[in-house]
């Protein structure tokens, strides 16, 4: 089955730094690969995803780049905010599959 | 999109009861998903569950332990039987969108074992 890898398992910076998640999986017939935000007390909410015909997408702040080749993706964030404090999961979809593998999550602080 | 309620938000258990833990959609769907996430960990699929059938389990977790109710297509029920301090968890129910893959998560239910 599919493997998902993911690091850092925390990441500290400070207010204004850009931030960095990547991401590894293993089944090269995954094709949809989502980035989830969870808050504290709160259930994971999608922030961006990315298929495989495609090899970066933006929105605002966020992008997420894919490297088939490699099997990897990484979410990017520009210019922190104390509000993108949280836990960031990756995920990889295989096929038709409604059933992601998740990553084990990384905890994004953000000082002020 | 799908909006998700679940009940209890939390809760604190004796060792050896049961809880169950309840899931509303606001919208009918095929297939709703129960997920375990520790202290600390990822999210681990603990079942899916089907309207008018048995739900399918994720190995490592069993219907004795986790009995699943899914009388409609917009709510389902979790149940925790005889717990132990390792049942400690948020326990997440969550719906996928079918065209986008996207899924949607309630807020979780904390739960407690002592």
């Amino acid at each position: 089955g599919e493997n998902v890898e993911q690091h850092p398992s925390t990441l500290s910076v400070q207010e204004g730094d850009s931030a960095v998640i990547k991401c590894t999986y293993s089944d090269s017939a995954s094709n949809y690969f989502p980035w989830y935000k969870q808050e504290l007390g709160k259930g994971p909410q999608l922030i961006i995803d990315i298929r495989s015909n495609v090899g970066e997408k933006k929105d605002q702040r966020i992008a997420v780049t894919l490297n088939k080749t490699a099997k990897h993706f990484s979410l990017h964030i520009t210019e922190t905010q104390p509000e993108d404090s949280a836990v960031y999961f990756c995920a990889a979809h295989t096929g038709g599959s409604y059933i992601p593998t998740f990553g084990r999550g990384t905890s994004l602080i953000v000082h002020p | 999109s799908a909006v998700i309620s679940q009940k209890p938000s939390r809760d604190i258990c004796q060792r050896g009861t049961s809880l169950t833990i309840q899931c509303q959609v606001d919208s009918q769907v095929t297939m709703m998903f129960w997920y375990r996430q520790q202290p600390g960990q990822s999210l681990t699929l603990i079942a899916t569950a089907n309207q008018g059938s048995e739900a399918t389990y994720e190995s490592g977790f069993v219907i004795d332990k986790f009995p699943i109710s899914r009388p409609n297509l917009t709510f389902s029920t979790l149940t925790v039987s005889n717990m132990s301090p390792e049942d400690s968890s948020i326990y997440l129910c969550s719906v996928g969108d079918t065209y986008t893959g996207e899924l949607f998560f309630g807020e979780g239910s904390r739960l407690t074992v002592l």
